[in-house]
């Protein structure tokens, strides 16, 4: 059965600290891996991860994907209390160009940043 | 473009009344899904849809769910008789092919 697991589940940290988010999946096909934010309501796209070992960067987030040792970290440098949310990843299968359809998603992190 | 729409957003009904929730996927998108989001299992796939037809039902928990899709801007999910187990948050995405999905806002369902 397809697998994808965050850690940690909660994550308390002060305005300024830097934090890494963890991912690590077990899928028959996979194709890609995202990450997505949620504040109370729908989650958001941040990042869409295909190939090892190129991080990909907006603002003060970056991801990398590691496909050997399937896992992904989504990294916040200089947290605000903005970015309290939960962060989510997901894991799209798909075969050559073409996509399944289906994102298996973790349990999520649930990331508090106090003032 | 105004995004996925659902409705309604909050709904709370009896245990084994229907519950038909609703979704507008963004015009141009051909994929469609439902998702179940609750605290003890996160957000689950029930069923998704790729130009009105449905692909994968795995996860559409038992024969009370029912989701259609009659036309390419349009989706139904439908509970019948509700429970309270269904108590949930209920999304509706859509995509592209091959792209990301763009999740609506969600309906939170309470069956009492």
């Amino acid at each position: 059965e397809d697998k994808v697991v965050q850690s940690p589940l909660s994550l308390v940290v002060h305005e300024g600290d830097t934090v890494t988010l963890n991912c690590s999946y077990e899928v028959t096909n996979f194709r890609s891996l995202l990450w997505y934010k949620q504040e109370k309501k729908a989650p958001t796209f941040l990042f869409m991860l295909t190939s090892s070992g190129i991080e990909k960067k907006s603002g003060r987030l970056s991801s990398i994907l590691d496909k050997k040792e399937l896992f992904s970290i989504l990294n916040i440098t200089a947290t605000q209390t903005g970015d309290s949310a939960v962060y989510l990843c997901a894991v799209e299968e798909g075969a050559g160009g073409t996509s399944y359809g289906k994102l298996t998603f973790g349990q999520g992190t649930i990331l508090t940043v106090h003032p | 473009d105004a995004g996925v729409i659902q409705s309604p957003r909050h709904e709370v009904t009896e245990m084994g009344q229907e519950v038909t929730l609703r979704c507008k996927p963004i015009s141009g998108h051909n994929s469609l899904f439902w998702y179940r989001q609750t605290m003890m299992r996160g957000l689950e796939l029930l069923i998704y849809f790729n130009n009105n037809v449905p692909i994968d039902d795995s996860g559409m928990p038992e024969d009370r769910f029912s989701a259609k899709m009659p036309n390419a801007s349009f989706s139904t999910l439908k509970i019948q008789p509700s429970e309270p187990r269904d108590s949930a948050v209920y999304f509706c995405a859509s995509s592209r092919p091959v792209d990301i999905q763009y999740f609506g806002a969600g309906t939170r369902l309470s069956v009492l």
